[in-house]
């Protein structure tokens, strides 16, 4: 592994199932995100997390939750998903300690119908 | 709350010619940091420059600069010699210096015409 990896890379799901996207990354990040990309809203922040064990809700929190019980992983899952969930998910980490640059995985085009 | 604005939904360009994609911004704070990030067709977003608002000098990576002009807080970014790898979604982002969540912009589609 080298970077961050999403899975699954896209996925069509039925309104109601429940869903886990994965994020995985191997830099020893503290920080990591997880965005939603819709067509002319660019990326929105979901949720976040600082360390493992902590985290915080971001612009658009409502249907989604995460955990990081460590300091590499950080999955998203939607309990019941709906279309309006439909989007484009990126996970993406940064070390506070460095540049402030934030580092994207591949992405995960998830469809609700 | 701070926002960031690209106003130009698309853009073109003639290959070898100079573009440049417009973002301003809206924040209270004196220290933060600008971003401009390119998503090509294959979805990955890539970290094209960084601007951190305590320096007055613009950044430059190669054929990629930005104007920043902290007053007016606004943060273009020219791209010379376009060439037809550099087609792609543009976005813009905020982050502030207190915390590390990225404010993104709407994007800019850049069209590079041979």
């Amino acid at each position: 592994i080298a970077g961050i990896t999403q899975a699954p890379t896209s996925q069509i799901l039925a309104a109601g199932r429940r869903m886990t996207l994965r994020c995985t990354q191997d830099m020893r990040h503290n920080a990591m995100y997880w965005y939603r990309q819709d067509l002319g809203l660019g990326l929105r922040l979901i949720h976040y997390s600082n360390t493992a064990g902590t985290t915080g809700k971001g612009e658009v929190p409502d249907g989604y939750s995460v955990s990081r019980a460590n300091t590499d992983d950080f999955p998203l899952t939607l309990a019941s998903a709906v279309p309006s969930q439909t989007s484009v998910y990126f996970c993406a980490s940064s070390d506070e300690r460095g540049n402030n640059e934030q580092f994207f995985g591949p992405g995960t085009r998830l469809t609700v119908l | 709350a701070q926002t960031v604005t690209q106003s130009q939904p698309e853009m073109s360009v003639q290959e070898a010619e100079t573009v440049t994609l417009s973002c301003t911004y809206d924040t209270s704070e004196s220290d933060y940091y600008l971003f401009w990030y390119k998503q090509p067709p294959s979805r990955q977003m890539i970290l094209v420059i960084r601007q951190e608002a305590y320096k007055q000098q613009n950044a430059t990576e190669n054929r990629f600069s930005v104007n920043f002009q902290k007053a007016a807080k606004s943060f273009s970014l020219k791209i010379s010699d376009s060439q037809l790898g550099d087609a792609a979604m543009y976005f813009c982002a905020y982050r502030s210096a207190f915390t590390d969540k990225l404010i993104f912009g709407t994007g800019t589609r850049l069209q590079v015409f041979p």
